[in-house]
């Protein structure tokens, strides 16, 4: 496998279900991060990632919680949603924290909240 | 103030046409710059980075206005395929992560 990888491709959950969605890159970068787009918005940063560190939370609620086992490994737990978390969640990783080359993003995981 | 602005569009044009979007961008300590392409419900994609000499890539030609602060994307010839929405993306120093604009979207019509 190369690039960016996300699974699933699409999830329904009800609000009390717990599920965890996952990223893993194969480009051997050291930098990866949690994006949400909701419908006709911009993306939206939630957590940053450098060498398996957590680096940045862009004030995220805490149904929505990052693991980070590995530079090449990314997870987001989620539990006790709400309807408004309903949306695209992308992956990107980057040869470095910042981008400063762009980044790499996985085809990301639709999630509706039910 | 946004630091990355862009004007939503639609931009509808037709096949064959010439195309820009401009983008503003508001802190000078900006570094890198590329535009994304991203098309319907799917994940964003690096059309092109731009340098400060501008750089073109077939029909695509992008420039950096440091002083002005601004960027710009120019598509020649424009195809049914071009139609997507194009994400104005800045790196500044010191930064965890990059700024993205809301993206400009194109329609191409037959």
């Amino acid at each position: 496998e190369t690039g960016v990888t996300q699974t699933p491709r699409h999830l329904v959950m009800g609000m009390t279900n717990k599920k965890s969605l996952k990223c893993e890159q194969h480009l051997g970068h050291n930098a990866m991060y949690w994006y949400k787009q909701s419908a006709k918005k911009p993306l939206e940063l939630m957590f940053v990632y450098n060498f398996k560190e957590q680096t940045e939370n862009n004030s995220v609620p805490s149904r929505f919680s990052p693991e980070c086992p590995n530079s090449s490994h990314l997870f987001l737990h989620l539990h006790t949603l709400q309807p408004e978390d309903s949306a695209l969640y992308l992956c990107a990783s980057s040869q470095e924290i910042g981008g400063s080359y762009g980044y790499t993003f996985g085809s990301g995981t639709r999630l509706t909240v039910v | 103030r946004k630091e990355v602005e862009q004007d939503p569009g639609p931009f509808n044009v037709p096949e064959g046409a010439t195309v820009a979007f401009n983008c503003t961008y508001s802190n000078s300590a900006s570094q890198s710059f590329f535009w994304y392409r991203q098309d319907c419900r799917k994940e964003p994609k690096l059309l092109m980075s731009v340098y400060s000499s501008g750089n073109e890539d077939g029909r695509f030609t992008a420039q950096l206005n440091r002083a002005s602060q601004y960027i710009s994307l120019l598509i020649r010839d424009s195809k049914l395929s071009d139609s997507a929405t194009y994400l104005c993306v800045v790196n500044r120093q010191g930064r965890r992560a990059l700024t993205f604009g809301s993206g400009t979207r194109l329609q191409v019509q037959p």
